[in-house]
């Protein structure tokens, strides 16, 4: 059982390019989440997928894009990357509106 | 505005040396209060959820108790390994947000 995968563990991007970030879990969960974490700052949701087909915003979605693709895997897309987008994103998921399990994270920097 | 607020910022102990960290909340219809643990260059990972005012919790050397407002989470004779930060989330209302506080940073000497 390997919970919550994130790749890449690592990313360095340059303003305007894009990239996608994957998170896979493998307990069969409904619902999956995609935050950043900021110094300072709590983890904030991006976007989240309550059900396999279904996507919904967060507290700040500007600038990114979500898929889930599957129950299994939920994507988080940047078109044109920016500098404000460096961070560390956390994927997460829940059987229900309950406990979250976290992957290891994937840490963006954004030139 | 639904907001969490975690006290204080950063916590330095010595071995042994019992403390308190705080999270108070504002929050419309809570549903659940969750504690996590986040290790350096790790995602966070769970340790409690409380859903009513009065409900405590314990594992090994740390206990979660809950009031209207508040949750404290006791830390008995600290050892090195339970540096980390510490987080606080609650649920509320309806639907499947969880809102975060900043954490507390937990240092622990030998």
């Amino acid at each position: 059982n390997a919970g919550v995968t994130q790749t890449p563990k690592f990313q360095v991007l340059k303003t305007g390019q894009s990239m996608t970030l994957q998170c896979a879990q493998d307990m069969n969960h409904n619902s999956m989440y995609w935050y950043r974490q900021d110094p300072g700052m709590g983890l904030r949701l991006i976007y989240y997928s309550a059900s396999e087909g279904t996507t919904d915003k967060g507290e700040v979605p500007n600038g990114y894009n979500v898929s889930r693709l599957n129950k299994r895997e939920f994507s988080l897309r940047l078109e044109s990357a920016a500098p404000s987008q460096t961070s560390v994103y956390f994927c997460a998921s829940t059987a229900r509106e309950e406990t979250q399990y976290f992957g290891p994270g994937t840490r963006l920097l954004v030139l | 505005e639904d907001q969490v607020t975690q006290s204080p910022e950063a916590l330095r102990l010595q071995e042994g040396e019992s403390s308190s960290l705080n999270c108070s909340y504002t929050v419309s219809g809570l549903r659940g209060l969750f504690w996590y643990r986040q290790d350096p260059g790790k995602g966070p990972e769970f340790l409690f959820t409380l859903y009513s005012a009065g409900e405590e919790k314990e594992k090994e050397r740390l206990k979660a108790t809950l009031t209207k407002k508040e949750s404290f989470l006791h830390i008995t004779a600290p050892k090195p390994e339970d540096s980390a930060t510490y987080l606080c989330a609650v649920q509320a209302g309806g639907g499947f947000k969880t809102i975060f506080g900043a954490g507390t940073r937990l240092f622990v000497k030998a």
